[in-house]
This record gives C-alpha cells, structure tokens and sequence, in this order.
C-alpha cells in the first residue's frame, strides 16, 4: 500500500490550494478515503471523510463550506480543494486510508502573509 | 462532537517495563451496529501516524503482539507488555463511531 500526497505550498491567507494523494497496492475504487491534518507540534484532526463512488462526503465542522473532498478512481487518486485558507489551516495534510489503516507522509501546507 | 481524554500525556518508561494509556470518551463508542470503533494509533518522531489497534482489541497486520486493546463504553486502554526502544513516540486513540471522529490529545512515550 502507497499513499502519495503532493499540492502543498505557501499560500497568503485567503488563498486556495488543491492537495492530491495517488494512491497504489490496493483496491483504491473499494475503499473510504481521508484526509487528516496535523498542525505544527500538535495532535492529530480529521478533516473529512469520501466513500468509495463519491457521492458521501463528510467534513470536520470548521471545514465545512471551505474544503471539498473528492475522487477519480480511473486515476486512483485523491483531492482536496481548499478554499479561503487562514492561518489555523497551516499543518501537514494526510491522505489516509479507510479508518486510518494506511498513511501517507504527508503534504505541508503553509498559510501565511 | 466526542471528546477522547488520554492519561496520562507523557509516559516515560524502563525498557522491558510494561506501560498503559488510558481513553475515556465523552459519550458511549458503542455504535448501531454493535461494533465500538476505538482504534489506536502510534506515531514515532519524524514519521506518519500508523494504526495498531482498531475496533477496540483488534491487532493490526505486523504489529507486535506486545501492543493489546482492552475496553467497553466509554473507557479504553493500550498496553504494551514490554516497552521496546522503537516504541518512543506519540500515541494517539480514535473514537470512528460518531462523526466528527476524533483523537486523543496524544501519550508521549520516552524511555526511561
């Protein structure tokens, strides 16, 4: 199982950014995908949640209207859009796998002036 | 949303001493489908989060049978029988039965 995510960057606040995660070594169509944050030196946060066709998607509250998960499963990936960004949504960005069975190393995201 | 409290935030350990995390959650894991979705996971300096627990006692592939999951309700522990050097890290416990899921606020394990 490989989870590889990429898209991170220095943003200003208010800015946008699309995270992807392409994934291998498993039934990537089968599978709930996630993403999940970690700010700098704290805990662990999910961010939101996709089931396997992409019609259920489930976000953390503070996210909820800004984030939009989403799938192409001819490509095996996974997306984050990220909109109106604020310095809070600085943090390393995980794609995980259902339930957090699988990780990948994770994608920085930088918000700042 | 669940609050998940671990106790206590910072371990330090003997190697080949035992060591014990406890979760306790704000509200019952037991979901409508009978199953308690706890799960643990353990994440070392510098690395990604890696899962070794999930559904309260259910071991992960390759991970070490040191590391057991007891609990019910709203009261969970991780033990591990034998503190290995390559368990320093970061443990962190996960209610996925009521959405939002969320974390502990994280067990730092050192060696003593």
């Amino acid at each position: 199982v490989q989870l590889v995510e990429s898209g991170g960057v220095l943003v200003q606040p208010g800015g946008s950014l699309r995270l992807s995660c392409a994934a291998s070594g498993f039934n990537f169509a089968t599978s709930w995908m996630n993403w999940v944050r970690q700010a700098p030196g704290k805990g662990l946060e999910w961010v939101a949640m996709l089931n396997q066709d992409g019609t259920l998607k489930f976000y953390v509250g503070s996210m909820r209207g800004r984030f939009t998960i989403s799938r192409d499963n001819a490509k095996n990936s996974l997306y984050l859009q990220m909109n109106a960004l604020t310095v809070e949504d600085t943090a390393l960005y995980f794609c995980a796998g259902d339930r957090g069975v699988s990780w990948g190393q994770g994608t920085l995201v930088t918000v700042a002036s | 949303d669940v609050v998940m409290t671990q106790s206590p935030l910072s371990l330090s350990v003997t190697l080949g001493q035992p060591a014990s995390i406890s979760c306790r959650s704000s509200q019952s894991l037991v979901s409508s489908d009978g199953n308690t979705y706890l799960s643990w996971f353990q994440q070392r300096p510098g690395q990604s989060p890696r899962r070794l627990i999930c559904k309260v006692s259910y071991r992960d592939s390759g991970v070490p049978d040191r590391f057991s999951g007891s609990g019910s309700g709203t009261d969970f522990t991780l033990k591990i029988s034998r503190v290995e050097a390559e368990d320093v890290g970061v443990y962190y416990c996960l209610q996925d039965t009521h959405w939002p899921w969320t974390f502990g606020q994280g067990t730092k394990v050192e060696i003593k």
